[in-house]
């Protein structure tokens, strides 16, 4: 069965400063991979998806992700945060069963930006 | 604005009451899911639908019910609310395209609180 781990549930960054967001998954097939962003009081957000094509993933608001297959890694990075960086991330990876494809969602990271 | 809209957006119900959150989806999408999201737990999956008068569980499907009467709309109901539905409720709509491409849209939101 598809799962997906965040590690680490706070992460806190400077201004300026690189943002690292680890993400690792279990799936028994490739796997489509998913990085979400959740604002205060406000639904998700797709930053990025992989699916099987280009193992660097480019998204909105200068983040990017890559595919390591060997390392069943999917973490999300961006050069330099912003103070409206501040969210919660999910990490999430789709399974195929009954039909319809379905996120299985990791428990999320909240990222905090340090003037 | 196209989209996934999801009413109400807060209620307070008392243990033993019931309630059906509205999801509607202006997009023609054939997958419909109801998700419940609770700190430290990511999202998890409640029922979810692959077309207009289907249903099926998901992860936690206890104590929820859904219909799904029309493509365009997908209820959850709780017959009899318990404070462990304490919750931030989202709904979220697929497409599936040829060539296995396909995204998901979310909801805003239900914040739920069970007394």
């Amino acid at each position: 069965a598809q799962s997906v781990t965040q590690l680490g549930s706070h992460v806190s960054v400077s201004e300026g400063a690189l943002v690292l967001l680890r993400c690792n998954y279990s799936s028994s097939v490739p796997p489509y991979l998913f990085w979400y962003v959740q604002y205060p009081n406000q639904g998700l957000q797709l930053l990025l998806k992989y699916t099987s094509a280009a193992t660097l993933v480019k998204g909105i608001n200068g983040f990017e992700a890559e595919f390591k297959k060997s390392e069943t890694s999917f973490h999300l990075t961006k050069p330099s945060a912003h103070m409206s960086d501040a969210a919660e991330y999910f990490c999430a990876v789709s399974r195929w069963a009954q039909g319809a494809q379905k996120l299985v969602f990791g428990q999320g990271t909240r990222l905090t930006i340090n003037p | 604005n196209a989209g996934v809209t999801q009413t109400p957006k807060f209620r307070v119900l008392k243990t033993g009451q019931s309630m059906t959150l509205l999801c509607a989806q202006d997009m023609n999408h054939e997958y419909m899911y109801w998700y419940r999201q609770d700190p430290g737990m990511g999202l998890r999956l409640i029922h979810y639908s692959v077309g207009e008068g289907t249903t099926a569980k998901g992860e936690v499907p206890d104590g929820y019910n859904v219909s799904r009467l029309k493509k365009q709309n997908f209820l959850l109901g709780l017959e009899s609310a318990a404070p462990s539905q304490t919750s931030v409720y989202f709904c979220a709509s697929s497409y599936l395209r040829r060539g296995g491409d396909y995204g998901y849209t979310f909801g805003s939101g239900t914040r739920l609180t069970v007394v």
